[in-house]
């Protein structure tokens, strides 16, 4: 069956753009959460979707970064007024209800170049 | 200090093999561990979930020591692809099952 989708695979911007980074997760799976993973570092916990609603943002690193689930389906990642320090893979992962023995199923990332 | 520590690497060794990786974490109260391979450029997959009684897949072996909050996994007979980092993964006891990675063990199997 279909994974995680993530679009685009690449984006490459210059420094003080907006992107949006967009996720698809796997039909049926109402948990939805973001991560960063820099060169070298395990991913890094950036936000948590139950359904529609942001059940944990604590890990947006500054109010540049935002994302939102308005149909509890797709989500979006949005970053204003991008920095170089903002280059990193964004990786999405999805987990369908349950306890946390439910592992998290990770789409290809999209890969963030800031020049 | 980090929630979740692994020894980077990498780890080089011959095909047939046995390797075996160390995870420390922090937080005591931590839920739930899995270990997951990550190729290079790639997204991370589940390798496996470590439970409290140890558990085993195939070449695969993983261990829970909540005491001393270590979790381990042993790959017995190295194969040449099984070169990847592998990551370490603890749950938070929030509610929230968001994931605490390590860095990452860098293991290169040699011909």
């Amino acid at each position: 069956g279909a994974g995680v989708s993530q679009t685009p695979s690449n984006k490459v911007t210059e420094k003080g753009k907006y992107v949006e980074l967009r996720c698809d997760p796997i039909s049926g799976h109402t948990a939805l959460y973001w991560y960063r993973q820099s060169l070298g570092q395990g991913p890094e916990f950036l936000i948590y979707f139950q359904g529609t609603g942001a059940a944990d943002d604590s890990g947006l690193p500054n109010d540049r970064f935002f994302a939102v689930r308005p149909e509890g389906s797709v989500s979006t990642l949005k970053i204003q007024r991008t920095e170089r320090g903002d280059s990193a893979v964004y990786l999405c992962a999805s987990s369908p209800p349950g306890d946390s023995n439910q592992p998290q199923h990770f789409g290809d990332g999209t890969r963030l170049s800031i020049l | 200090r980090k929630e979740v520590e692994q020894d980077p690497g990498p780890f080089n060794v011959p095909e047939g093999a046995t390797v075996a990786f160390n995870c420390t974490y922090s937080n005591s109260a931590s839920q739930s561990f899995f270990w997951y391979r990550q190729d290079c450029r790639k997204e991370p997959k589940l390798l496996m979930s470590v439970y409290s009684s140890g558990n085993e897949d195939g070449r695969f072996t993983a261990q829970l020591n909540r005491a001393s909050q270590y979790i381990s996994l042993l790959i017995r007979d190295s194969k040449l692809s099984d070169s990847a980092t592998y990551l370490c993964v603890v749950t938070t006891a929030s509610g929230t099952y968001k994931y605490i990675f390590g860095t990452g063990t860098r293991l290169k199997v040699l011909a």
